[in-house]
C-alpha cells in the first residue's frame, strides 16, 4: 500500500474552511484514498473516500488531483467539534489492512 | 448505525496475567480488526479476521492471539501480559463488499485503555 505524508498539525478559525492536504505520490491505479478522524478519547471515525473523482458527503469534500499523487480534505465550515487528528490512508485491494499514519492534528479555534 | 462495543473502557492487569479483550459488533460484518494505539506510533494492526474461525496476522502480532468463534465477536488475548502491552486497544469492523474490494469503511469501538502493572 502506498505511503502518505501529512502535516503534523494545522490550525483553523471557527466557521472557516479547513483544508487538510495529503501526499501519496506512490499511489497505484487501484488504490483508494480514505480519510478518517479521531476525536480525543474516541475511536477513529470514517469521513470519506475516493478513487479518482472528487467526492462530497455530509461531513466533507475530497479533492483528488488529476495525477492522484495528492488530495485535500475540505471541511467547509469548521466547528470546535472538528478538532481532531485526521488520517489520510491509501489502501489497495490485497486484504483488510488499513494502515494509519501519524495524521494531522487539526485545532479549530474560536 | 453500526455499533462496535468493547467490553471495558479501562482495564488494569498485572504482569503475567492472561487478559481477554472482547469486541462485539451488531451489523453482521464479516471483517473485524484489532489495533493498538500508542503516542507517537499511531494505530498499529495486531490481527484481523475475515470470517468465523479465520484470522490473519497484522503488523505486530507478537504476544497476542485472537479468537473468532462467532461472526459478531472478536476477542484479543494477551496470554501473559507484559508492561509493554500497556496501550489503547481499538476494535473495528467492516462489511465485505464485492470480495476484498477497496471501498471498505471501518467502524471503530471507543477503545479499551489497558494498563499492565
Amino acid at each position: 500500500d502506498a505511503k502518505t505524508t501529512q502535516p503534523t498539525s494545522m490550525d483553523c478559525a471557527e466557521g472557516r474552511a479547513a483544508n487538510l492536504p495529503c501526499n501519496h505520490s506512490t499511489i497505484s491505479g487501484n488504490e483508494y484514498v480514505y480519510w478518517y478522524r479521531q476525536i480525543h478519547s474516541q475511536g477513529p471515525q470514517y469521513i470519506i473516500h475516493g478513487l479518482k473523482n472528487n467526492e462530497t458527503n455530509e461531513m466533507a469534500s475530497l479533492i483528488i488531483t488529476e495525477d492522484r499523487k495528492s488530495s485535500t480534505l475540505i471541511l467547509p465550515h469548521a466547528t470546535l467539534r472538528d478538532t481532531a487528528v485526521y488520517y489520510c490512508i491509501v489502501r489497495g485491494n490485497q486484504g483488510g489492512k488499513l494502515i494509519f499514519g501519524q495524521g494531522t492534528e487539526l485545532s479549530v479555534k474560536p | 448505525d453500526v455499533k462496535v462495543t468493547q467490553s471495558s473502557r479501562y482495564l488494569v492487569k498485572r504482569t503475567g496475567e492472561k487478559v481477554f479483550l472482547e469486541c462485539v459488533q451488531d451489523m453482521d460484518h464479516e471483517n473485524m480488526f484489532w489495533y493498538r494505539q500508542d503516542p507517537g506510533l499511531g494505530l498499529r494492526l495486531i490481527y484481523f479476521s475475515y470470517d468465523v474461525k479465520m484470522k490473519e496476522k497484522g503488523d505486530i502480532p507478537e504476544g497476542y492471539s485472537v479468537s473468532r468463534e462467532k461472526k459478531e465477536r472478536f476477542s484479543l488475548i494477551l496470554e501473559s501480559a507484559s508492561t509493554n502491552q500497556t496501550s489503547m486497544y481499538l476494535c473495528a469492523s467492516s462489511l465485505l463488499q464485492g470480495g476484498r474490494a477497496t471501498n471498505e469503511k471501518l467502524f471503530f469501538g471507543s477503545g479499551t485503555q489497558l494498563s499492565v502493572l
